[in-house]
């Protein structure tokens, strides 16, 4: 059974900084994986997503790699700003037939202060 | 605005109560979701739609009953809930092939 885990939990960092959030999976059996973004009480945003055949994906101050045999992916945040501020979901899916089946990590919740 | 709207945004129901949630998608997708967010545990899947068949059921128990009436629209029937199944409901919903999911903004249960 496929599990995602997400590290760290929780992060808070002045404006402006450079960080890193990690999530690893256990079977490097995927098709894709994606970041989402969570605001409080509301849905999931899509940031990125990575095929399996891919090493990185870039979009404005993200950028996600993927390490498929070593189950890893990271995403890269620049200069980061108070708008950042929400809790970031990665997600693995296991195949490309029709409909995709997540498996979700738990999530880093982002603080970042101003 | 990801195109996924669900109503109603909350509810508040007994358990003795019947409600349903309603999803529904504008991009023209094929596949549709039911996820449940429960407080510091990650999503669950629960059910999968393609093109109007339900193609996966994540062993959820029988009190939640999903329906697809076309490839636009989904519901999800409740009925005799338990305290234990108020969460953030979220439907999502891809074209055909495993790309990328677009969430609509969820529905807050709290069954008393």
């Amino acid at each position: 059974k496929q599990e995602v885990t997400q590290i760290p939990a929780a992060l808070s960092v002045p404006e402006g900084e450079n960080l890193v959030l990690n999530c690893s999976f256990t079977d490097s059996a995927i098709y894709n994986l994606q970041w989402f973004r969570q605001d409080p009480g509301k849905g999931l945003t899509s940031l990125l997503l990575i095929q399996s055949s891919q090493r990185e994906q870039t979009s404005g101050r993200l950028n996600a790699s993927l390490d498929k045999s070593s189950g890893r992916s990271t995403l890269y945040i620049a200069a980061s700003q108070p708008g950042d501020s929400a809790t970031y979901l990665c997600a693995v899916n296991p195949r490309k037939t029709s409909g995709s089946r997540l498996t979700f990590g738990e999530g880093t919740q982002l603080t970042v202060n101003p | 605005e990801t195109g996924v709207t669900q109503t109603p945004r909350h509810l508040v129901m007994g358990m003795t109560n019947k409600k349903s949630l309603k999803c529904e998608q504008h991009l023209g997708h094929n596949a549709m979701y039911w996820y449940k967010q429960s407080a510091k545990k990650p999503l669950e899947l629960m059910f999968v739609y393609n093109f109007k068949e339900q193609t996966e059921n994540n062993s959820v128990p029988s009190r939640f009953s999903p329906e697809c009436p076309n490839s636009s629209h989904l519901f999800l029937h409740l009925h005799t809930l338990q305290p234990e199944d108020s969460a953030l409901y979220l439907c999502a919903s891809t074209p055909s092939r495993g790309e990328t999911q677009y969430f609509g903004p969820g529905t807050r249960l709290l069954v008393l």
